[in-house]
């Protein structure tokens, strides 16, 4: 069962404009969120986290944000650039333990 | 610094053969996690070792075991072979079981016949 779910796999902007990522998860019990980058042919590397006792982490242009009572983070990307073309995977684990559960993962095109 | 290697980067088998993958760490790295990525699933945790000891395991068949060597080394072996094992095989490193200090390798795709 599924407890990390990216319900959007692409997603299309313009150069310039924000992406927004979606996410949701389904255990309470995590309290620590990352966001991973993916190129084709690479592993994922990490973008940004955010820890349960906050709401917002922001890294330049990628901010991330979490609702905790609807268990839903968001990850912003102000401006999109042409290198953000990627898979984007969403992950969740219990107190920043190295056992993770992933989204599926978003694929965002950013358009020229 | 190097960063983390995996050999082979592809492999073909026919079902019921098994496979070993390998997994070289980051240079002082201790902690070796094992994820499997399939379309539409994600990456799904295998396993994690710490100083050659295997701490947690996920939600897989007994077919997959893993074992990491004296130098942080590690490799992963499938048994049989079923169609459905068939996806990116990545690891990750890090210097602790922590979960944002971890360096994912670019993975071995395995494709099952």
């Amino acid at each position: 069962d599924q407890q990390v779910k990216q319900n959007s796999p692409s997603l299309s902007v313009q150069e310039g404009r924000i992406s927004i990522l979606n996410c949701d998860y389904t255990n309470s019990m995590f309290d620590y969120f990352l966001w991973y980058k993916k190129y084709p042919a690479e592993g994922p590397t990490f973008l940004i986290s955010i820890s349960s006792i906050k709401d917002k982490n922001e890294d330049g242009r990628f901010t991330v944000f979490l609702n905790k009572s609807a268990k839903h983070l968001s990850l912003h990307i102000v401006p999109s650039q042409p290198g953000d073309s990627a898979v984007y995977f969403c992950a969740a684990s219990e107190s920043n333990d190295y056992k993770l559960s992933f989204g599926a993962g978003t694929t965002v095109t950013v358009r020229a | 610094k190097a960063g983390v290697t995996q050999t082979p980067r592809y492999l073909i088998k026919t079902r019921g053969q098994q496979v070993t993958l390998s997994c070289s760490p980051i240079s002082g790295h201790r902690s070796v996690s094992w994820y499997q990525q399939t379309p539409g699933q994600g990456l799904q945790f295998l396993f994690e070792y710490f100083s050659e000891t295997q701490r947690n395991k996920g939600n897989f068949p007994g077919r997959f075991s893993g074992r990491q060597f004296s130098n942080s080394r590690s490799e992963m072996n499938v048994s049989t072979l079923e169609l459905g094992d068939s996806a990116l095989y990545l690891c990750a490193s890090s210097p602790a079981p922590i979960a944002d200090t971890q360096y994912f390798g670019p993975g071995t795709r395995l494709t099952v016949l």
